[in-house]
């Protein structure tokens, strides 16, 4: 069965601390991982997209990361803002229009 | 563009009365999905269209669930009767094709009591 797990389900930090979400997946076969934003009432919202090939990418203050071998993924936020209190969704494709989707890790950030 | 539209925004209905959320696709986009997020679940794929067809409804949980694509540019999902165990937010997501990045629209929560 094709599974995503998130960790740690929620955090706090400090306003301007860094932090590092994790992910692991099973999902077989792999096309591509994408991190989604989700802000409280609204829907998710795409941050990055991996694919195979790629084993980071940057969005502004997010970086991704991807190991492919191992089924990891991480998403590290550089100087948190207020406004990255959200919850971050791990969602993997496996090549058709189905997704797998973690359950989430809940950011929140205090000034 | 104004991105993947819902409505309502909220509502709220007693149980075994009809439900209808409505969604309003990004123009161009021929792929179309009804999800349902709830705490214990997460996000659960309910029914996807392509070029306005069902093609995969087997997550509709039971057959009070019913969906419709008439045209490009609308689509419903239906609940009747609807119970508690309906609450919950449903989300409509739309892409250029099958494969492509779904954008998702601003969901409808439900809450049946």
């Amino acid at each position: 069965k094709n599974q995503v797990e998130q960790s740690p389900q929620s955090l706090i930090i400090l306003e301007g601390k860094n932090c590092t979400l994790q992910c692991n997946y099973t999902v077989s076969p792999f096309s591509n991982l994408r991190w989604y934003k989700q802000d409280t009432g609204r829907g998710p919202v795409s941050l990055t997209i991996m694919t195979f090939s790629e084993n980071t990418k940057s969005n502004g203050r997010y970086t991704a990361t991807l190991d492919a071998d191992t089924k990891q993924s991480s998403l590290h936020i550089t100087a948190s803002q207020l406004s990255d209190s959200a919850s971050y969704i791990c969602v993997v494709s496996g090549g058709d229009y189905k997704l797998s989707f973690g359950a989430g890790t809940t950011v929140t950030v205090r000034a | 563009d104004a991105g993947v539209i819902q409505s309502p925004r909220h509502e709220v209905t007693e149980m075994g009365q009809e439900v209808t959320l409505r969604c309003k696709p990004i123009s161009g986009h021929n792929s179309l999905f009804w999800y349902r997020q709830t705490m214990m679940r997460g996000l659960e794929l309910l029914i996807y269209f392509n070029n306005n067809v069902p093609i995969d409804d087997s997550g509709m949980p039971e057959d009070r669930f019913s969906a419709k694509m008439p045209n490009a540019s609308f689509s419903t999902l239906k609940i009747q009767p609807s119970e508690p165990r309906d609450s919950a937010v449903y989300f409509c997501a739309s892409s250029l094709n099958p494969t492509n990045e779904q954008f998702f629209g601003p969901g409808t929560r439900l809450t049946v009591l």
